[in-house]
């Protein structure tokens, strides 16, 4: 069974940094593109970052480009995200998301439970 | 204007059948696009519905079931997510997806309620 568990999230303030980890079984991990999603209180799903198999591509939101940084280690299985310059609008669950197909280029068929991020002082 | 555009809302009756719209910016057409589809209930993460292009390039999500399909508008320029045979267990949020220039984009979610 597909599992992706995220962890790492908290309270910080604004300025601050925080990182994110997505640990991942059931699945060859290092065949599969990842992508973190973000859903703030109430509000809908927001695509954060995009991460290819092997680490090589990525890809951001506008809204985070310059500030958070998408990586992985595919010898632990595990996403990370690492979010610098954190803002109050960055508040938010935060989910990682396999892609359905190893390019991501079909989609994302996997979502974990989230973590959550408050940015407040 | 937003690159995808969701109504906010909709309700319909056990039984019923719901067509939820997913409007692509003018500009962008729905022909060239792959449409995702995603449930979320309350507390949980969102669930893979179906993706759709044509009907030679579609797929379902693992375990969901055919009365959930989907199709497009070229006329609205719209992808389409049609329930047939509504249920309790259907009323969720609804979200649609596009990979638009090297980015997923979401539509802001449709809110389906069943009663």
């Amino acid at each position: 069974e597909v599992q992706l568990v995220e962890s790492g999230g908290g309270l910080v303030h604004p300025g601050g940094s925080l990182r994110l980890s997505c640990a991942a079984s059931g699945f060859t991990f290092s065949s599969y593109a990842l992508s973190w999603v973000r859903q703030a209180p109430g509000k809908g799903l927001e695509w954060v970052s995009f991460i290819s198999g092997s680490g090589d591509s990525t890809y951001y939101a506008d809204s985070v480009k310059g500030r958070f940084t998408i990586s992985r280690d595919n010898s632990k299985n595990t996403l990370y995200l690492q979010m610098n310059s954190l803002r109050a609008e960055d508040t938010a669950v935060y989910h990682c998301a396999k892609a359905a197909q190893g390019s991501g280029s079909l989609g994302m068929d996997v979502w974990g439970k989230g973590t959550t991020v408050i940015v407040s002082s | 204007q937003a690159v995808l555009t969701q109504p906010s809302s909709l309700s319909a009756s056990p039984g019923a059948s719901a067509s939820l719209t997913c409007t692509l910016r003018s500009g962008i057409n729905v022909g060239t696009y792959r449409i995702y589809w995603y449930q979320q209930k309350p507390g949980s993460p969102p669930q893979f519905l179906l993706r759709y292009k044509s009907d030679s390039d579609k797929q379902q999500g693992s375990g969901v079931p055919s009365r959930f399909s989907g199709s497009k508008d070229a006329s609205a320029n719209a992808g389409i997510l049609l329930i047939s045979g509504l249920q309790s267990e259907d009323e969720a949020d609804y979200y649609c997806m596009i990979w638009y220039s090297s980015a997923w984009v979401f539509g802001g979610g449709t809110k389906l309620t069943v009663l």
